[in-house]
């Protein structure tokens, strides 16, 4: 079974800071994927950025960066250059080759940008 | 593009009404999902759809059923509605699951259900 693991309830970071959102999963798998979603308090869910277990590279998606340590299993999101519209809820998701795919979650970490 | 529409936006139900949440999507894509978001608990699988015909169990499936009517669209009912079936409700697609070689899930808007 895979399992993901966001372990920051709530956070709170200052209008033009950096923020790290972290996020560990848990699988047997070699073939995975991991997903980070926004969603902010009008409710829809925001792809931001993606990372697979082959990727050698961090992926980057403006000013989302996906820090991966596939070692320690940490698939760590950073928002550079804090926005006020930063402010919502963020989401780790997991696809693994031996659950067909199928997206599983962490529980969320919520972030509000001080201004 | 309309992407993923679900529908309704918003259900009140009393305990042991039956409704169905209506979800379509106009990406061609073979997988579709329908989740709840309960606080603090993230997006649960409810019921998964790989392709038109099949589907499977998810994460809590009990109290739920689900009909992959054609590639396009895909239901989920509440057979007999319960206070803990309240929920906010969200049905996605993705091109091939969801993958290294797959497409990150689209989401639909969210149906917010309650049940008294």
């Amino acid at each position: 079974a895979q399992k993901i693991t966001q372990t920051q309830p709530g956070m709170f970071v200052q209008e033009k800071e950096a923020v790290t959102l972290d996020c560990t999963y848990d699988t047997s798998d070699q073939s995975y994927g991991l997903f980070w979603y926004k969603q902010p308090s009008s409710g829809e869910m925001i792809f931001l950025i993606y990372q697979g277990s082959y990727d050698e590279q961090n992926a980057t998606e403006g000013r989302y960066s996906l820090n991966f340590q596939k070692a320690r299993k940490s698939a760590n999101l950073v928002i550079s250059a804090s926005q006020l519209g930063d402010s919502a809820m963020y989401f780790c998701a997991m696809s693994t080759f031996s659950n067909d795919y199928k997206l599983s979650f962490g529980a969320g970490t919520t972030v509000t940008v001080r201004a | 593009n309309a992407g993923v529409t679900q529908t309704p936006k918003f259900q009140v139900l009393k305990t042991g009404q039956s409704m169905t949440l209506q979800c379509a999507q106009d990406m061609n894509h073979n997988s579709m999902y329908w989740y709840r978001q309960d606080p603090g608990m993230g997006l649960r699988l409810i019921y998964y759809s790989a392709s038109e015909g099949t589907t499977d169990k998810g994460e809590v499936p009990n109290g739920y059923n689900v009909s992959r009517l054609n590639k396009r669209e895909f239901s989920l009912r509440l057979e007999s509605a319960a206070p803990s079936q309240t929920s906010v409700y969200f049905c996605a697609s993705s091109g091939r699951g969801v993958g290294p070689w797959g497409t990150e899930a689209f989401f639909g808007q969210g149906t917010r259900l309650t049940v008294v």
